[in-house]
């Protein structure tokens, strides 16, 4: 069965610091991928997505992740992390190549320290 | 241009009671896609529908339903709560203009408490 994981539950890092977030997926096809985040209480904003082509995305906020096929992995990054970052991170895949049916990691947790 | 409005915002109801969540997507779009959000499963897939019709369905029981109106507008149903019904729900939307390319935008949830 397609599913979508996220090793790390928690990371802490410094401000300042450089960010990178994993995610791993099983599926049989090159799949749809998202990044998405949701602050405390919110709903879901999307960061980046990946379709095709250039296997390196750029997002918002200063985000960016890459499509690596050989290794099933579409792992977000940031050079250098904000507090106002502090949040919950989620990976998803798109079931049927469509953009709406998605299948979500069980997310990450980042706090940011001072 | 607005995002993705829902009402209401909280909801408390009890066990054996019925509850219908609303969801106004962004203007212009056509699919509109429902999540439901807990600390023990994380986010699964409802359903999602376009041109009023229900194209896609995940894992959940009967007691769980949607429709569409004709402006986009959606509506989510849940018959006989049960206490493992208590969630954040989620609805997207996304324009459905070119098949493969969708994206999906989030509104902020309704809390669901089921006591």
């Amino acid at each position: 069965a397609q599913s979508v994981t996220q090793p790390d539950i928690h990371i802490t890092v410094s401000e300042g610091a450089s960010l990178e977030l994993r995610c791993n997926y099983s599926y049989g096809a090159t799949p749809y991928l998202f990044w998405y985040v949701q602050s405390p209480g919110q709903g879901l904003q999307l960061l980046l997505k990946y379709f095709s082509g250039d296997t390196l995305v750029q997002g918002i906020k200063g985000f960016e992740a890459e499509f690596k096929r050989s290794q099933s992995s579409f792992n977000l990054r940031k050079p250098s992390v904000h507090w106002s970052d502090a949040a919950e991170y989620f990976c998803a895949v798109d079931l049927n190549n469509a953009g709406n049916m998605l299948t979500f990691g069980g997310g990450t947790r980042l706090m940011v320290k001072p | 241009k607005a995002g993705v409005t829902q009402t209401p915002r909280y909801l408390i109801k009890t066990r054996g009671q019925q509850v219908t969540l609303s969801c106004s997507p962004i203007s212009g779009h056509r699919s509109v896609s429902w999540y439901q959000q807990t600390p023990g499963q994380g986010l699964q897939f409802l359903f999602e529908y376009f041109s009023e019709t229900q194209r896609n369905k995940g894992n959940f029981p009967g007691r769980f339903s949607g429709r569409q109106f004709s402006n986009s507008r959606s509506e989510m149903n849940v018959s006989t709560l049960e206490l493992g019904d208590s969630a954040l729900y989620l609805c997207a939307s996304s324009l459905a203009e070119l098949a493969g390319t969708d994206t999906q935008y989030f509104g902020p949830g309704t809390r669901l408490t089921v006591l």
